[in-house]
């Protein structure tokens, strides 16, 4: 089975924190996402990678940085955590010839 | 710019036919994909169409025209456990991958 592993499932930060959320996979996927969730606002692509050390700008990058060193594990860093990045974070991967992203099961991120 | 638009509720019962909608914009159109998420759940995928047509998988169809921007999905004899929320997806140039806001689907007995 494919699996994509998220760090934390839950995670409470104060405001002005550097904060890593981790992501890894086990299926050697090139590709990898990560998305926040919002309720209204459905998923929306923050940045994501399709091979080590590449990294793309998705909808919504403000505020967040990625790192990519390693094929199976693709880390979000909010440099300096706010309340408005209070939110449901998903990591995906897929493969450059697959259609279908696998996803992790989420990190709710609360930031005081 | 890129957009999807689908419906942000739908209802239906028990047994019933329901079809979610998509619309989309965007650039770099590879294909279209749907996903279903359950409430605390992560995304599922259910289905790829690539060209135009109908792909059956089971009681879930999807379709699409690439002419039209369209395409959607049709979940028959609908089950209580088929409430969900369903998204469609834009695979772009066979990387990132574009979600709409989702269908919140309830049925209902």
């Amino acid at each position: 089975d494919v699996k994509v592993t998220q760090s934390s499932r839950y995670l409470v930060k104060r405001t002005g924190e550097k904060v890593f959320l981790e992501c890894v996979q086990d299926m050697d996927h090139e590709n990898m996402f990560w998305y926040r969730q919002d309720p209204g606002l459905g998923l929306r692509l923050i940045y994501f990678s399709y091979d080590v050390k590449m990294k793309e700008k998705g909808d919504i990058p403000e505020g967040y940085s990625v790192s990519r060193e390693k094929k199976e594990r693709f880390s979000l860093i909010l440099e300096s955590a706010s309340t408005n990045q209070t939110s449901m974070y998903l990591c995906a991967s897929s493969t450059t010839r697959d259609t279908e992203a696998f996803f992790g099961q989420g990190t709710r991120l609360t930031v005081v | 710019g890129q957009s999807l638009e689908q419906p942000s509720e739908v209802t239906a019962v028990e047994g019933a036919i329901v079809q979610i909608n998509c619309t989309y914009q965007t650039s770099g159109f590879y294909g279209l994909s749907w996903y279903q998420q359950h409430d605390g759940g992560a995304p599922t995928f259910l289905s790829y169409n690539a060209l135009d047509g109908l792909e059956e998988t089971g009681r879930f169809s999807s379709f699409l025209s690439r002419s039209d921007s369209y395409g959607y999905l049709l979940l028959q004899e609908l089950q209580m456990k088929d409430s969900a929320s369903y998204f469609c997806a834009v695979n772009q140039a066979g990387t990132a991958l574009i979600f709409g806001k989702g269908t919140t689907l309830s049925v209902s007995s």
